[in-house]
């Protein structure tokens, strides 16, 4: 089992929808978990940051995370066709063997239709 | 702004070279990543390294390896590049969260 677990896609929806985008982990011991947007054949840009539990928002983009359930989310309202892109969940947290280190989902494609 | 700078955007090199990513971060940041990226198996960590001189394998480091003498620089090298190395290279600098830089596309002929 992957320690970080993300539904590839891909995902459509008509412009003005709004976008839930999600990841499951089973590290208890993650702390800091984070969103990038990914263009095509373009390096990940951080979106949203947030540590521990509770939420956070970023103009359209709000994040989630639920510790209990080992569950984050990123919704996006009135999406726009900018922002068709691969969505990358990360994860890191505190510890001798992993301070620093992110964890990785494998990413959820997201096409938004005019 | 912060800036991780990859040296190259499109590499081609030929089967058996010595291959040399280098990337750059201007943040001061204690960690930094190397990730190969290919379609549909998302970001695999190669290396990993926490502090000059310091470096951990990451998921796939066969093949691979690093050198990080300074704190702003991070070198991944292919030691006798392949044809299953074509891939997306990507570095990344973090204190927490993670600056990618714009990735090299590296062709193995």
């Amino acid at each position: 089992q992957k320690e970080v677990e993300q539904d590839p896609g891909p995902l459509s929806v008509p412009e003005g929808a709004i976008v839930s985008l999600n990841c499951t982990y089973s590290n208890s011991a993650f702390q800091y978990f984070m969103w990038y947007r990914q263009y095509s054949r373009k390096g990940p840009e951080l979106l949203m940051y947030t540590y521990s539990s509770g939420n956070k928002e970023d103009g359209r983009f709000t994040a989630q995370v639920d510790k209990s359930s080992k569950y984050i989310s990123l919704f996006i309202r009135d999406s726009q066709p900018s922002d068709s892109a691969t969505y990358l969940c990360a994860m890191s947290g505190h510890g001798s063997s992993n301070t620093g280190k992110l964890i990785f989902g494998q990413g959820t494609t997201l096409q938004v239709k005019p | 702004d912060v800036k991780v700078t990859q040296s190259s955007r499109y590499l081609v090199k030929r089967t058996g070279e010595k291959v040399f990513l280098e990337c750059v971060q201007d943040m001061d940041h204690e960690n930094m990543f190397w990730y190969r990226q290919d379609p549909g198996l998302g970001l695999r960590l190669i290396y990993f390294s926490y502090d000059v001189k310091m470096k951990e394998k990451g998921d796939i480091p066969e093949g691979y390896s690093v050198s990080r003498e300074k704190k702003e620089r991070f070198s991944l090298i292919l030691e006798s590049a392949s044809t299953n190395q074509t891939s997306m290279y990507l570095c990344a600098s973090s204190r927490v969260e993670a600056f990618f830089g714009q990735g090299t596309r590296l062709t193995v002929v």
